[in-house]
C-alpha cells in the first residue's frame, strides 16, 4: 500500500539551482496538491490539480511550476531556487475535492536552499 | 479576521486531563471542517471530520458553531500518545470544489 510517494526526502540546493520534486500516487485519485510548511506554520497551498492536464494556482505559486500529464504523477518544479523556498513540501491526493475529500499526504520533502 | 485561526499553544497538560482547542474561520459560507493531527516531522493525517450536529470518536469530540464561526476539538482522558500538533482545516469556498485551508496548528504536549 504505497499511497502517496514523494522523492527526494531531503535535498540541499544552492541559490539559483533548479530541481523537481516528484510525487506519485497509486490510489487513482483525481485531485492532487502541493503544500509547503514553514517551521511553526500551517500548510500553504502552492498548486493543485483536478485531473490530468488541469492545474491551478494556490495561495503561494510564485517560483514554482507543475504539470499533470498522468493521473498518478504531479511533479513540482522549482526554478532559480531562493532561500525563501527553504521549507518542507508535502504532496497530497484526494478522491474528492474540498468538502468531502480526505487528503492523503506523502511523507514530505525537506528542502534547504543555501 | 485571518482565514483559519488557531491558538498555537503549546498546551501542556497532565495525563488524564481534558483539553479543548478552538479554531475560528473567516467565511460564514464555509461548508466543511476537519481536524488533522501532525506528529513531529511527519505528514498530517485526518483525525476527524466535523459535522453540524457535532460528532464523537472515542475520547475525541468535535463541534461546530456556525453563528460564531468556530469549531472545537475536545480530548478527554489525555494520553501521552496524544502529544502532537492539531490542525484545523476548513473548506473556505462557497461550494465544495475549493481546496482546503489549514490553520497553523495547536501544539499539545501530554506530560506523565
Amino acid at each position: 500500500n504505497a499511497g502517496v510517494t514523494q522523492t527526494p526526502k531531503f535535498r540541499i540546493l544552492k541559490i539559483g539551482q533548479s530541481m523537481t520534486l516528484q510525487c506519485t500516487q497509486d490510489m487513482n485519485h483525481n485531485y492532487m496538491y502541493w503544500y509547503r510548511q514553514d517551521p511553526g506554520m500551517g500548510l500553504k497551498l502552492i498548486y493543485y490539480s483536478v485531473g490530468a492536464g488541469i492545474t491551478d494556482k494556490g495561495e503561494v505559486p510564485n517560483g514554482y511550476n507543475v504539470s499533470r500529464s498522468t493521473t498518478e504523477d504531479f511533479p513540482l518544479r522549482l526554478e532559480l531556487a531562493a532561500p525563501s523556498q527553504t521549507s518542507v513540501y508535502f504532496c497530497a491526493s484526494s478522491p474528492l475535492m474540498g468538502s468531502a475529500g480526505e487528503l492523503f499526504f506523502g511523507e514530505g520533502s525537506r528542502l534547504t536552499v543555501l | 479576521r485571518k482565514e483559519v485561526e488557531q491558538d498555537p499553544g503549546p498546551f501542556n497538560v497532565p495525563e488524564g486531563a481534558t483539553v479543548a482547542f478552538n479554531c475560528t474561520y473567516s467565511n460564514s459560507a464555509s461548508q466543511s471542517f476537519f481536524w488533522y493531527r501532525q506528529d513531529c516531522r511527519k505528514e498530517p493525517k485526518l483525525l476527524m471530520s466535523v459535522y453540524s450536529s457535532g460528532n464523537e470518536d472515542g475520547r475525541f469530540t468535535a463541534q461546530l458553531n456556525r453563528a460564531s464561526q468556530y469549531i472545537s476539538l475536545l480530548i478527554r482522558d489525555s494520553k501521552l500518545s496524544d502529544s502532537a500538533t492539531y490542525l484545523c482545516v476548513v473548506n473556505l469556498g462557497n461550494s465544495g470544489n475549493t481546496p482546503l485551508v489549514f490553520g497553523k496548528g495547536t501544539r499539545l504536549s501530554v506530560i506523565a
